[in-house]
């Protein structure tokens, strides 16, 4: 089946610029969404590629490299709030919305 | 709009028991997924529905079942329930059928217990 893999923590310290990566099974791969998650809230999404290179929103930018099989996440301008967990998600084909979780990044933003 | 709904939000059962989870999508939304979120095994899919059909279905025991009324409300049931089903389970809506990858909006999930 599909799996995605995640680094499973991440520090960085308030108002950095920190990367989190991505990498994801090919096999009817279609696109990679990116969902933010508060301890005890539920995900929210943030970002989706379905083409090669950057997207842009705000201080968040997701960006997808379809030969590398890989994607990431940047966060610039960190601030305290974007403590959280961030998970990469990929569709696949094969079904209409058949969507893959990655294991999900814990981010600790520091003073 | 109001957002997705999930009912109960707490639930506390016994092994062996069944339970019923409920999600209200966004007015408008057709097609709901649900999700079954654990500290070890982070958020597996566990099946989708769109028009009173499921269309997709994870890796989970017959014991997972699904469902979908015409008002795209959507129940899902766990019967015999075993100690390894505690977990947050996440109800997401999204607004058609056949953009993949299409955005999806979560519900605050169902916190389930089993003892």
């Amino acid at each position: 089946g599909q799996s995605l893999e995640q680094p499973s923590e991440v520090t960085a310290v308030e108002g950095a610029i920190v990367q989190i990566n991505c990498t994801y099974q090919t096999s009817g791969f279609y696109g990679l969404s990116w969902y933010q998650q508060h301890d005890g809230g539920a995900p929210t999404f943030l970002s989706y590629n379905a083409l090669d290179g950057l997207e842009e929103t705000g201080r968040f930018s997701s960006f997808l490299s379809r030969s590398d099989s890989y994607g990431y996440l940047l966060l610039q301008e960190l601030q305290m709030k974007d403590s959280a967990s961030y998970f990469c998600a990929g569709a696949y084909s094969g079904g209409y919305q058949k969507v893959t979780f990655g294991t999900g990044t814990k981010l600790q933003v520091i003073p | 709009k109001a957002g997705v709904t999930q009912t109960p939000r707490y639930l506390i059962k016994t092994r062996g028991q069944q339970v019923t989870l409920s999600c209200s999508p966004i007015s408008g939304h057709r097609s709901v997924s649900w999700y079954q979120q654990t500290p070890g095994q982070g958020l597996q899919f566990l099946f989708e529905y769109f028009s009173e059909t499921q269309r997709n279905k994870g890796n989970f025991p017959g014991r997972f079942s699904g469902r979908q009324f015409s008002n795209s409300r959507s129940e899902m049931n766990v019967s015999t329930l075993e100690l390894g089903d505690s977990a947050l389970y996440l109800c997401a809506s999204s607004l058609t059928s056949g953009e993949r990858g299409e955005t999806q909006y979560f519900g605050p999930g169902t916190r389930l217990l089993v003892l």
